[in-house]
């Protein structure tokens, strides 16, 4: 049983690239999540999803984009790098609401 | 508005000592609550969650919280803190607002342990 597991583990962007963080789930967990994680600011809400075809904003949406075709999966997209983007992501599951959220692994993101 | 606070940011023991992480939280009805923790470089792990009953909650790693309404507090303690305890421990509620569930984390707490 795999978990939550998010791809990549690192990456470099140059300011202006887009890119894709993938996260995937197994446990048929109908809630999804993506954070960021920033030094002395906890983690804060970017998007989430409570079903498939069901996404909404968190706290700092702006400058990402989600979908959820599947339950499955919740990919997290950059449209255009930004040097503010530099943080560790975190996505993370759960059965509904208010059950307790499984974590991923996290993905390093730089963007210089 | 829905928050979570963690007053101390940096907090220092000496191996073997007593505990206490505190936390308080903002959220008009009641709470669902947990801690978690991060050890550097590594993802977050459930320690402890609170959805109703005992308000004395015990989690892994031989910690334990104590849910006070009275006080919108949920403060995390162990009695004797091993080195391996040095981490990042982070409060959160989960709030339901929209017609959606959403957790929110506080700021954190880093650990240091002395041994």
């Amino acid at each position: 049983n795999a978990g939550v597991t998010q791809t990549p583990k690192f990456q470099v962007l140059k300011t202006g690239q887009s890119m894709t963080l993938q996260c995937a789930q197994d446990m048929n967990h109908e809630y999804m999540s993506w954070y960021r994680q920033d030094p002395g600011m906890g983690l804060r809400l970017i998007h989430y999803s409570v079903g498939a075809g069901i996404t909404d904003q968190g706290e700092v949406p702006n400058g990402y984009n989600v979908s959820r075709s599947t339950t499955e999966d919740f990919p997290l997209r950059l449209l255009s790098a930004a040097p503010s983007q530099t943080s560790v992501y975190f996505c993370a599951s759960s059965k509904t609401g208010g059950y307790g959220y499984t974590f991923g692994s996290g993905t390093r993101l730089t963007v210089v | 508005a829905q928050s979570v606070t963690q007053p101390d940011i940096h907090i220092t023991v000496s191996e073997g000592a007593s505990l206490e992480l505190r936390c308080n939280y903002s959220y008009g009805a009641t709470p669902y609550l947990f801690w978690y923790v991060q050890s550097p470089g590594q993802g977050l792990q459930l320690l402890l969650k609170y959805f109703s009953g005992d308000t004395l909650v015990q989690g892994i790693k031989g910690f334990e919280a104590e849910f006070k309404r009275s006080q919108s507090s949920f403060n995390l303690r162990k009695p004797s803190v091993h080195w391996s305890d040095a981490a990042e421990y982070f409060c959160a509620v989960d709030t339901f607002s929209g017609g959606y569930n959403k957790l929110i984390f506080g700021a954190g707490t880093r650990l240091a342990v002395h041994p």
